[in-house]
């Protein structure tokens, strides 16, 4: 257990459906990030946020709307996914130190 | 832009080896360079490296960073059945501010078979 908890562990949507991904961190940390990993990609970062503000947005497409209501809590909203999003979806979260990751979504769209 | 190379890609070996897995970077504002483990999700933590020349150690598994080469070496000696898994090498670089951010290599898919 990293500490890091995401929900839902698996998804799968179509591409008009909106939801979103929700990570939660309980380690006091005050930067949380969403990465994106594909086949044979390396982990990509997505966002970063620092004390709920979003510091980093990695070109990332406007289908991907990231919200930080708290240093705590972490969501990616998702609408009209294209097939290739489909990837592993992990949320970390650091202090100074090493970033703790998320076990991930797995996200399908289909 | 910051780049991370791991080296090899994949790795087949027998229990009892010791393999070697490179990881070298050119990125700006170093801070440091991270080894994580990834077996089905999370990616664990096994070492983070900012010094260069000083050996890190857990067990059968240890790592050393060049800074002046820009390289960094994770070795396992001994490798069992449990060390089968993705091993991701990740530079930690200071974005601006007190803001910083990693860049991961691809990762080597290291298995090991009895």
């Amino acid at each position: 257990e990293t500490g890091v908890t995401q929900t839902p562990r698996h998804l799968v949507m179509g591409m008009t459906n909106k939801k979103s991904l929700k990570c939660e961190q309980h380690l006091g940390h005050n930067a949380m990030y969403w990465y994106k990993q594909s086949a044979k990609k390396p982990l990509e970062l997505m966002f970063v946020y620092n004390f709920k503000e979003q510091t980093e947005n990695n070109s990332v497409p406007s289908r991907f709307s990231p919200e930080c209501p708290n240093s705590s809590h972490l969501f990616l909203h998702l609408h009209t996914l294209q097939p290739e999003d489909s990837a592993l979806y992990l949320c970390a979260s650091s202090q100074t130190g090493t970033p703790a990751f998320g076990s991930g979504t797995r996200l399908t769209v289909v | 832009e910051d780049k991370v190379v791991q080296s090899p890609l994949s790795l087949v070996v027998h229990e009892g080896d010791t393999v070697t897995l490179n990881c070298s970077y050119e990125v700006t504002n170093f801070r440091s360079l991270l080894w994580y483990k990834q077996e089905k999700k999370a990616p664990t933590f096994l070492f983070m490296l900012t010094s260069s020349g000083i050996e890190k150690k857990s067990g059968r598994l240890s790592s050393i960073l060049d800074k002046k080469e820009l390289f960094s070496i994770l070795n396992i000696t001994a490798t069992q059945t449990g060390d089968s898994a993705v091993y991701l090498c990740a530079v930690e670089v200071n974005s601006g501010g007190s803001n910083y951010k990693l860049t991961f290599g691809k990762g080597t898919l290291l298995t090991v078979n009895p």
